[in-house]
């Protein structure tokens, strides 16, 4: 399977800050990454498909202005949670696809004070 | 649209034996992946088993099986001899293989094993 990290683990911020988010894949070059939100207690909700070298896709609802998504190289992807409030507090997840399957990164619990 | 359905919020099984765990979908794409995670309270998503629409033999990867009935759209994943460090949340999921393998999500499973 492939390898995925995120930094940081978990996150504390005021409301109003941004915060940012990486996800690398370790050992795969990945051309699309994928980035979910959990809320507690909740299933996984896709936000984003993050495209190497161009412009992330948005699913509906997702507000594209708020959740920055880079992807400057077949291995990094960056969410940015701009002007963060408590309700964006949630569990966020990323994940990249070799082949058919799919793997995760460990998440990072972001916490809006 | 695609749709993922988990019927069984909780299960509690005793250690050793055998569970199976319910996952019925809806799609009208003809090609399309199956998936099982694990996900304990760390958080992590631990992938366990892929099952394609077009596959003639039912997944299977160590204690993991993946029951597929594509007549009836179910894919339940049946864990053998469970122990206590099954104890997790269980996620049943479907991607679209043509398209940008996208995964929907069901509700999922909170599997307790009991000693």
């Amino acid at each position: 399977g492939a390898v995925v990290s995120q930094h940081p683990s978990r996150v504390i911020c005021k409301s109003g800050t941004s915060v940012k988010i990486e996800c690398r894949s370790l050992d795969f070059q990945a051309t699309t990454m994928f980035w979910y939100r959990q809320f507690p207690k909740k299933s996984l909700m896709l936000m984003a498909t993050s495209n190497e070298g161009s412009k992330a896709t948005y699913e509906q609802g997702v507000e594209k202005d708020k959740f920055l998504i880079n992807h400057a190289s077949l291995t990094l992807s960056t969410l940015t949670v701009t002007s963060a409030h408590p309700e964006d507090s949630s569990f966020y997840i990323c994940s990249v696809h070799p082949r058919e399957t799919q793997y995760f990164g460990p998440g990072t619990r972001l916490l809006v004070l | 649209a695609q749709k993922i359905t988990q019927t069984q919020p909780g299960m509690f099984v005793q250690e050793k034996e055998a569970v199976t765990l319910d996952c019925t979908y809806d799609t009208s794409d003809p090609s399309y992946g199956l998936f099982w995670y694990k996900q304990p309270s760390s958080g992590e998503m631990i992938f366990l088993i892929y099952q394609g629409s077009y596959d003639q033999q039912n997944a299977t990867e160590g204690r993991y099986s993946l029951n597929f009935q594509k007549a009836r759209k179910s894919a339940n994943l049946v864990i053998s001899a469970s122990q206590l460090g099954d104890s997790a949340m269980y996620f049943c999921a479907m991607s679209n293989k043509q398209g940008a393998q996208k995964l929907v999500f069901g509700q999922g499973t909170r599997l307790t094993i009991n000693p």
